[in-house]
C-alpha cells in the first residue's frame, strides 16, 4: 500500500494562530482525505481534497476554517485557521486509489494541542 | 451518519478466536464492507474488505451474510497486540461521492491474557 508521511507529527500552538499540516504520499493516488479525531472519539471526515480544484467539505466543516490544497497527485495540505482549544485533535490524512494503493491508507496523524 | 452498528466493547481470551459482529442493514448493492482497526495513538490500519463473498487474508476472515445485512470479522488467534478499536464501514469503492470512509464508533476489543 501507499506510504504516507505527515508533518508535523505533533505541535502545540497558541490560540488565534494557524497551523498547516502536510501530507506526502510515495506514489500517485486518486483520492486524498482529511479526518479529525477529537480526544476519545472516532474519526470524522473533514473533506475530500481534489486535485486542482476546491476541496469537498463535509457538513459542519468550512473552507475558511480548514483550507485545503492539493496541487498534485501525491501532496496535500490542511490548514487549521484561527485555532481555539476546541481544535485540539489528531488530524489524519488518508488516500485511496493509484497503482501502488490497495484500499484506503491512513497516515499516522498530527497531534495538535491548542493552548 | 455511519451506516453500521457495532457493540461498543468486547473481551476475548488470548489465543482464542475473536468474532466481531457488525450490522449494516441499509447497505446498497455496490457498497463494500471494510474493516479497519486503530491501536492507541496510531492511524487506522486496514484489515480486510468484501462485497458479497467471504474473504480471508493473513490477518483475518470476513463473513458476510447472504442478504449482506450483517457481517462478522474473525481474528482466528487473538493476541494482546490485537487490542484495539475495530471499525466496520460500508462504502463504495470506485470514485464519486460515495468513495469515502465514514467511521462509526467501533468496537473496543480487549484481549485478555
Amino acid at each position: 500500500s501507499a506510504v504516507i508521511s505527515q508533518k508535523p507529527s505533533r505541535d502545540i500552538c497558541q490560540r488565534g494562530t494557524s497551523l498547516t499540516i502536510q501530507c506526502q504520499v510515495d506514489s500517485q493516488v486518486t483520492m486524498m482525505f482529511w479526518y479529525r479525531q477529537q480526544p476519545g472519539q472516532s474519526l470524522t471526515l473533514i473533506a475530500t481534497a481534489n486535485q486542482g480544484s476546491e476541496a469537498t467539505y463535509e457538513s459542519g466543516f468550512v473552507i475558511d476554517k480548514f483550507p485545503i490544497s492539493r496541487p498534485n497527485l501525491t501532496f496535500s495540505t490542511l490548514t487549521v485557521s484561527n485555532m481555539s482549544p476546541e481544535d485540539s485533535s489528531i488530524y489524519l490524512c488518508s488516500v485511496w486509489g493509484g497503482l501502488a494503493n490497495y484500499g484506503y491508507t491512513f497516515g499516522s496523524g498530527t497531534r495538535l494541542t491548542v493552548v | 451518519d455511519a451506516k453500521t452498528t457495532q457493540p461498543p466493547s468486547m473481551d476475548c481470551a488470548e489465543g482464542r478466536a475473536a468474532n466481531l459482529p457488525c450490522n449494516h442493514s441499509t447497505i446498497s448493492g455496490n457498497e463494500y464492507v471494510y474493516w479497519y482497526r486503530q491501536i492507541h495513538s496510531q492511524g487506522p490500519q486496514y484489515i480486510i474488505h468484501g462485497l458479497k463473498n467471504n474473504e480471508t487474508n493473513e490477518m483475518a476472515s470476513l463473513i458476510i451474510t447472504e442478504d449482506r445485512k450483517s457481517s462478522t470479522l474473525i481474528l482466528p488467534h487473538a493476541t494482546l497486540r490485537d487490542t484495539a478499536v475495530y471499525y466496520c464501514i460500508v462504502s463504495g469503492s470506485y470514485g464519486g461521492a460515495t468513495n469515502k470512509l465514514i467511521f462509526g464508533t467501533g468496537t473496543l476489543l480487549a484481549v485478555q491474557p
